[in-house]
């Protein structure tokens, strides 16, 4: 009874390529994000989205896109894949805004491999 | 924005002993100090956090502290176990987002 799921799990796909992945929650939570973690471990936040509106844009290329359908779901889509974008991508989940609450609540990851 | 700073970035321990990871931060408005544990090929898990109104925390081996006036944050496992080995990451949270130190990656060693 997976609680942050996301699809798929391992992405190869060449360059200039575009690629989705997709992410659901079952906590009920209100908030969720996009983690960008890089070959040596770095975790970044990409967005945020709160009952499906967007209040956390870090400076990400505009290729990158994020759509949230309703509060449970929140996928990205990447336009152009370029090589510096293999990394593997972590959605999250929080009760709240992280200005009210702590945990984040992580997926299993995407490993995207750009060739 | 915050910067968070994690040393060291790679720790060995013998099984049993302690391990010991540190962490500072930039910003005086951050107010919430997580530590996530992230096996290898897994996702991130939160271990333990320490709130600014707290000095120290403690979870059966696992204890926090924060030095709110020096900016800086630790984590200590006592009596470490092979199942400990992993990559810890810290966090610090100035207002509505989390932002991770570069991560540790403990080995514990049988």
């Amino acid at each position: 009874d997976t609680a942050v799921s996301q699809t798929p799990k391992y992405l190869v796909t060449q360059m200039g390529n575009d690629k989705s992945i997709k992410c659901e929650q079952n906590l009920g939570h209100d908030t969720m994000y996009w983690y960008k973690q890089d070959s040596k471990k770095f975790l970044k936040i990409m967005f945020s989205y709160n009952n499906k509106e967007l209040i956390i844009n870090e400076t990400v290329p505009n290729r990158f896109s994020p759509k949230s359908p309703d509060k449970a779901h929140l996928n990205l889509h990447i336009n152009s894949l370029e090589l510096g974008d293999s990394a593997v991508y972590f959605c999250a989940s929080s009760q709240r805004p992280l200005s009210n609450t702590g945990e984040l609540f992580f997926g299993e990851g995407s490993r995207l491999t750009v060739l | 924005g915050e910067n968070v700073e994690q040393h060291p970035s790679t720790l060995s321990v013998q099984e049993g002993d302690s391990a010991v990871i540190k962490c500072t931060y930039s910003d005086s408005a951050s107010n919430y100090f997580p530590w996530y544990k992230q096996e290898l090929g897994k996702r991130p898990q939160l271990i333990i956090d320490i709130r600014s109104n707290v000095g120290e925390k403690k979870d059966q081996r696992i204890a926090v502290t924060l030095n709110k006036t020096a900016k800086h944050f630790s984590l200590h496992i006592t009596e470490t176990q092979p199942e400990d080995s992993a990559v810890y990451f810290c966090a610090a949270r100035p207002a509505n987002n989390l932002f991770f130190g570069t991560g540790t990656r403990l080995t514990v060693i049988p």
